[in-house]
């Protein structure tokens, strides 16, 4: 069974950066279109982007564009999202997720959550 | 801006129950709808995806359907753990879009 394991949680203030990691272990990376999504305190998911490996590029929403960077280390098997200019808005969990086994693009397999707080 | 919107925002319901949620699409979409369950503290689970197939080793009291702009989760003979937050998401587009999610509480 695959699993996702992610870093632990960070403090960072405003205009800083994160960087959060992703470890796959039983399976591969490199056969993974690994995702990001955040969920602040109280608030609903939101989808941030990740990389479409069917299409073999990054995709992100808007919102993220120019703010948000994923790699993807095959060699460790660890994906990586790092989100700039932090501001107190990010405060959130940020949550990495993949398709594992179904083929839809639906997120089946979730890594724990990262707490990512942002505060002066 | 593609939009999910989800109703109820939340509801009350009893042990037994059934209980239906709406996820409508700002546009027609194809039948690649996701449904996500997620309790306090905890990863999101799917529960469902292409709008209605069950993902494995998910209850049968869970059902999915839908097309083009509503698609809808049912929950029948609602049981203890069942009372979550339901979430919604399109797959295969940019942006993967969630709904606001529905909460579904004991009566």
């Amino acid at each position: 069974q695959v699993q996702l394991v992610q870093s632990g949680a960070e403090v960072k203030k405003p205009g800083a950066s994160v960087k959060v990691s992703c470890k796959v272990s039983g399976y591969t990376l490199a056969k993974l279109s690994m995702h990001w999504v955040r969920q602040a305190p109280g608030e609903g998911l939101e989808w941030m982007g990740g990389f479409d490996r069917v299409h073999g590029e990054a995709v992100f929403a808007d919102m993220f564009q120019g703010r948000v960077t994923v790699t993807d280390d095959t060699s460790t098997d660890t994906s990586y999202m790092e989100l700039s200019s932090l501001r107190s808005e990010d405060t959130a969990v940020y949550y990495c997720a993949t398709d594992w086994d179904q083929g839809y693009d639906a997120f089946d397999i979730w890594g724990q959550g990262t707490m990512v707080t942002v505060s002066s | 801006d593609f939009q999910l919107t989800q109703s109820p925002s939340s509801l009350s319901a009893s042990v037994g129950d059934r209980v239906t949620i709406t996820c409508r699409a700002s546009q027609r979409i194809p039948h690649y709808v996701n449904w996500y369950q997620q309790s306090p503290g905890k990863a999101p689970r799917l529960l469902m995806f292409g709008a209605s197939i069950l993902q494995k080793g998910v209850p049968g009291r869970f059902t999915g359907s839908g097309s083009g702009t509503e698609f809808t989760l049912n929950i029948t003979n609602l049981q203890p753990e069942d009372f979550a937050t339901y979430f919604c998401q399109r797959s295969f587009s940019t942006p993967r879009t969630f709904g606001g999610g529905t909460k579904v509480e004991i009566k």
